[in-house]
């Protein structure tokens, strides 16, 4: 089962922050908060991850709250392009042999 | 770029038809390869882990004989649905992660939608 909860849908106007919301109520300590995204009829497509500090990079920020049982994924300004289904997934990291769970992420609709 | 490539993107055949999706890591060696599949508006389903030099393991429901797994190198895992029936169709997506980076996340391919008519 996935230990994470995710709204199923938002909408976004293009140009504006998209904020995704996550869920993670039971992380354990040693467990990192991964995003991927999966636009349609592609394989998923890496994020960001973070363990309790904020991170960011080209694509977009993390903010984890301090105690970490909820975070937010931020798009600073969406596109149509940023359309997509997001997933947040919370793994030990460098656990190679370890698969990611999906649960049922969130469907952003960028909307012109 | 890619670091994890599939192939084929999409396959149509007829029922009772064999097919083999091969997944590569570029760029890095892959002990550890996953099978997912996807049907339509439902989220990815890990359907196997694949070993390089041993057999994969299997999740529960997902027939061994049926779907046949080899991960012949260090860069090459296959995927065959054998004697496929239309219910098989879905899209099926690889997975690997280059264990030397510490920080390395887990890449995907582009997926393989199989359709069998």
């Amino acid at each position: 089962d996935a230990k994470t909860t995710q709204p199923t849908s938002m909408d976004c106007a293009e140009g504006r922050a998209a904020n995704l919301p996550c869920n993670h109520s039971t992380i354990s300590g040693n467990e990192y908060v991964y995003w991927y995204r999966q636009i349609h009829s592609q394989g998923p497509q890496y994020i960001i991850h973070g363990l309790k500090n904020n991170e960011t990079n080209e694509m977009a920020s993390l903010i984890i709250t301090e105690d970490r049982k909820s975070s937010t994924l931020i798009l600073p300004h969406a596109t149509l392009r940023d359309t997509a289904v997001y997933y947040c997934i919370v793994r030990i990291q460098n656990s190679g042999n370890t698969p990611l769970v999906f649960g049922k992420g969130t469907r952003l609709s960028v909307i012109a | 770029g890619a670091v994890v490539s599939q192939h084929p993107s999409r396959v149509i055949c007829k029922s009772g038809t064999s097919v083999k999706i091969e997944c590569r890591s570029l760029d890095f060696q892959a002990t550890t390869m996953f099978w997912y599949r996807q049907f339509p508006k439902q989220s990815l389903m890990l359907m196997a882990t694949s070993n390089e030099g041993s057999k994969a393991t299997y999740e529960q429901g997902v027939e061994k004989d049926k779907f046949l797994i080899n991960h012949a190198s260090l860069t090459l895992s296959t995927l065959t649905v054998t004697s496929a029936h239309p219910e098989d169709s879905s899209f099926y997506i690889c997975s690997a992660r280059d264990p030397q980076g510490r920080n390395q996340p887990q890449h995907f391919g582009d997926g393989t939608r199989l359709s069998i008519l």
